[in-house]
């Protein structure tokens, strides 16, 4: 079956520091993939998405990696602010013709000290 | 300013009652999404529509209902037969032509309580 998921529920950094959020998948069929932010008692919020016949992407202090030879996809967050402490998703979509059905991971809490 | 307003924010809900959580959006976005989000869970598609009066079962739908009679509004209704319908609901939608990419925006949620 199809399943997203993460390494770590939770990471603790200091503030100015560099974020690394970790993701694996098996649905090899999804064409792309996304992080979502959440903040607490809050919708998610789109980040960024990568395709997946890209390796890396870049956004506004955001940096995407994906590694399909074992599956593996990373958010890096630069200069990590306090404003950056939430969950965070990883998504895949479901590949083919089923547009807009994603996959969820259980999510990373992201905690950010000043 | 565009969004999607979902409706209430918290409900409460004894066994054995439907009930019907609200999502509208002034984005004119054609595409509507309810997901089911569980605590240390991520998120769990209910129900999704691309178009109005045409919408597809998620990876969890029994136990819920849903319509599209309005390209702005995709309601939800949790019914009797769910059997575990204490979750947080966020109701999401996107551009039909960035559907692929997976960028969805969402809600704010409606928490459900069953008593």
């Amino acid at each position: 079956g199809e399943s997203v998921g993460l390494h770590l529920p939770t990471l603790s950094v200091q503030e100015g520091d560099n974020s690394i959020i970790n993701c694996a998948y098996s649905n090899s069929a999804s064409d792309y993939f996304i992080w979502y932010k959440q903040e607490s008692g809050k919708g998610p919020q789109f980040i960024i998405d990568i395709r997946s016949n890209m390796d890396k992407r870049q956004g506004q202090r955001v940096t995407v990696l994906l590694n399909k030879t074992v599956k593996h996809l990373s958010l890096q967050i630069a200069a990590t602010q306090p404003g950056d402490s939430a969950v965070y998703f990883c998504a895949g979509n479901a590949g083919g013709t089923s547009y807009g059905k994603l996959t969820f991971g259980q999510g990373t809490i992201l905690t950010v000290h000043p | 300013d565009g969004g999607i307003t979902q409706s209430p924010k918290y409900l409460f809900r004894k066994e054995g009652q439907n009930v019907t959580l609200s999502c509208e959006q002034n984005l004119n976005h054609d595409a509507m999404y309810w997901y089911r989000q569980d605590p240390g869970q991520g998120l769990r598609l209910i129900y999704y529509s691309q178009i109005v009066n045409d919408f597809q079962k998620g990876d969890i739908a029994e136990g819920y209902s849903v319509s599209r009679e309005k390209k702005e509004s995709f309601p939800l209704t949790v019914t009797s037969a769910q059997k575990n319908p204490t979750a947080f609901y966020l109701c999401a939608s996107s551009v039909l032509g960035r559907v692929h990419t997976g960028e969805l925006f969402f809600g704010e949620g409606s928490r459900l309580t069953v008593l």
